[in-house]
C-alpha cells in the first residue's frame, strides 16, 4: 500500500509569493497525478508527470523517481488559485486506481 | 472539451434503499473508474472498469457495490443497501488508455454525486 505524505497540510501566502508543496510517497510508482479540488467539490487534474517537469501556465510540477518525491510550485499567486491540492500516484500500469494524499488547503490572500 | 458527466448532483435515500449512480465518461476514453470522498476526509479509491469488466477494486468495495455499462455511453455503479456510512461524495472518472502507441492513463473526473443516506 502506497503511503502519500503531503506537506504542508495548510498554507496561506499573500498574493503573488511563489507557492511550494511537496509530496512523498513510500511505493515505487509509474506516474503522479496533480489535481486542484475547489470548495464546490469538482476535482480537476493539473498535471499527470512519470519523470522531470511539466509546465502549465503558472504551475509547474516535478517528480523525482528514484527519491519518490514531486512537487507542485505556483508562480504568481492569486486568490482564485485557493484550493486544495491533491497528490495522487498510480502504482502500476492498466486501470490501476489512485492513491490519493490528505491535500494541502492553499489560501491566496489579496 | 468533452468532459466527464455524472447525475443526479445530490441524491438523498433512506437506509437500506438501493441507489444508481450515473456517468458519461468521455466518448474515447476505454477504462473507467469509481472513487468516494467521505466529509473531510480524502478521496478513496472504489472501483476500476476497462473492456466490461472489473479490473481492480478496493477493500470498500464489498458486495453491496456493483457497477455496469449498460450501453455504449453510460457508467453506472449501484450500491445495494445503503448504509448511514455511504453518505459522501461520489465521483466518476475516465481515462484513455492506449493511443498511438502509448498508454496515457490521466484520469478526468466528473462533478460528483453527492449522495445523503436518512
Amino acid at each position: 500500500k502506497n503511503e502519500v505524505e503531503q506537506s504542508p497540510q495548510n498554507l496561506t501566502a499573500q498574493e503573488g509569493e511563489f507557492i511550494t508543496i511537496n509530496c512523498s510517497y513510500s511505493v515505487g510508482i509509474s506516474a503522479l497525478h496533480w489535481l486542484q479540488q475547489h470548495p464546490g467539490g469538482g476535482i480537476v487534474s493539473l498535471f499527470m508527470l512519470s519523470s522531470g517537469k511539466k509546465k502549465h501556465g503558472r504551475l509547474i510540477a516535478t517528480i523525482n523517481i528514484q527519491e519518490k518525491h514531486s512537487s507542485l510550485h505556483i508562480t504568481a499567486s492569486h486568490p482564485r488559485d485557493s484550493a486544495v491540492y491533491i497528490c495522487a500516484p498510480h502504482s502500476g500500469g492498466g486501470a490501476d486506481g489512485l492513491t490519493f494524499g490528505k491535500g494541502t488547503h492553499l489560501i491566496i490572500q489579496p | 472539451e468533452p468532459e466527464v458527466t455524472q447525475t443526479p448532483s445530490h441524491q438523498v435515500t433512506q437506509m437500506g434503499q438501493e441507489v444508481i449512480l450515473r456517468c458519461v465518461p468521455i466518448s474515447n476514453h476505454l477504462y473507467f473508474y469509481w472513487y468516494r470522498q467521505i466529509l473531510g476526509q480524502k478521496v478513496e479509491f472504489l472501483v476500476s472498469f476497462y473492456n466490461n469488466e472489473i479490473s481492480e477494486k478496493s477493500e470498500i468495495f464489498d458486495d453491496q457495490f456493483s457497477v455496469e455499462r449498460p450501453d455504449g455511453s453510460n457508467f453506472t455503479l449501484k450500491i445495494r443497501s445503503t448504509k448511514l456510512e455511504d453518505s459522501a461524495m461520489y465521483f466518476c472518472a475516465s481515462s484513455v488508455g492506449w493511443t498511438g502507441g502509448t498508454f496515457y492513463n490521466e484520469q478526468f473526473f466528473g462533478p460528483g454525486t453527492r449522495l445523503t443516506v436518512l
